[in-house]
């Protein structure tokens, strides 16, 4: 139990474009779904914290007009890069945080989207 | 906030022996700490937690460890394998629906 999908694995794209990631908690319901981003060799930063029906809350200095994130269901959340440029090349992972049961509280992580522009 | 360190950086170990990651942390209202494997490409996996009620946890040759008076935790592989050779990553976080604070990782090396 306890699988997080994220879609897709890999893009690569043209600067201007916009690509969305897809998250989902495959045999779970998650009232709250994380997005970080991943330089080589680091660790993970926090973007955005994701609530199911309701805007997302942002870290500092992440630009919530380019970061677009969308919680549209208990286990379904999405990241648009908008109009993506090569500064935005990075590992993306998504991670959804149980709401209850005897697991409460626990992060599950998605597989991460690799995303290059060109 | 939350601050977590984690050392060390870089671990290498002869396959067999045991290799000993540990983290503190700032906040002592943090009440759950897990522990991520991390291969290369590849999200981080759940390998082991512990709440703040316990001081001890195992799960064949991982056991994690919890200090709540000095604010330290760590983590105990056994029997080291290549297949155990990733990054690992602490955490800590309290109550629900908060962020998990994270360790700067620690990236360790099984030599077979």
């Amino acid at each position: 139990g306890a699988v997080v999908s994220q879609h897709p694995s890999r893009v690569i794209c043209k600067s201007g474009t916009s690509v969305k990631i897809e998250c989902r908690s495959l045999d779970f319901q998650a009232t709250t779904m994380f997005w970080y981003r991943q330089f080589p060799k680091q660790s993970l930063m926090l973007m955005a914290t994701s609530n199911e029906g309701s805007k997302a809350t942002y870290e500092q200095g992440v630009e919530k007009d380019k970061f677009l994130i969308n919680h549209a269901s208990l286990t379904l959340s999405t990241l648009t890069v908008a109009s993506a440029h090569p500064e935005d090349s990075s590992f993306y992972i998504c991670s959804a945080r149980t709401s209850g049961g005897a697991r409460m509280n626990e992060q599950f992580f998605g597989p991460g989207t690799r995303l290059t522009v060109l | 906030g939350e601050n977590v360190e984690q050392h060390p950086s870089t671990l290498s170990v002869q396959e067999g022996d045991s290799a000993v990651i540990k983290c503190t942390y700032s906040d002592s209202a943090s009440n759950y700490f897990p522990w991520y494997k991390q291969e290369l490409g590849k999200g981080p996996q759940l390998i082991i937690d512990i709440r703040s009620n316990v001081g001890e946890k195992k799960d064949q040759r991982i056991a994690v460890t919890l200090n709540k008076t000095a604010k330290h935790f760590s983590l105990h592989i056994t029997e080291t394998q290549p297949e155990d050779s990733a990054v690992y990553f602490c955490a800590a976080t309290y109550g629900t629906g908060n962020q998990f604070y994270f360790g700067t990782g620690t990236s360790l090396t099984v030599i077979p």
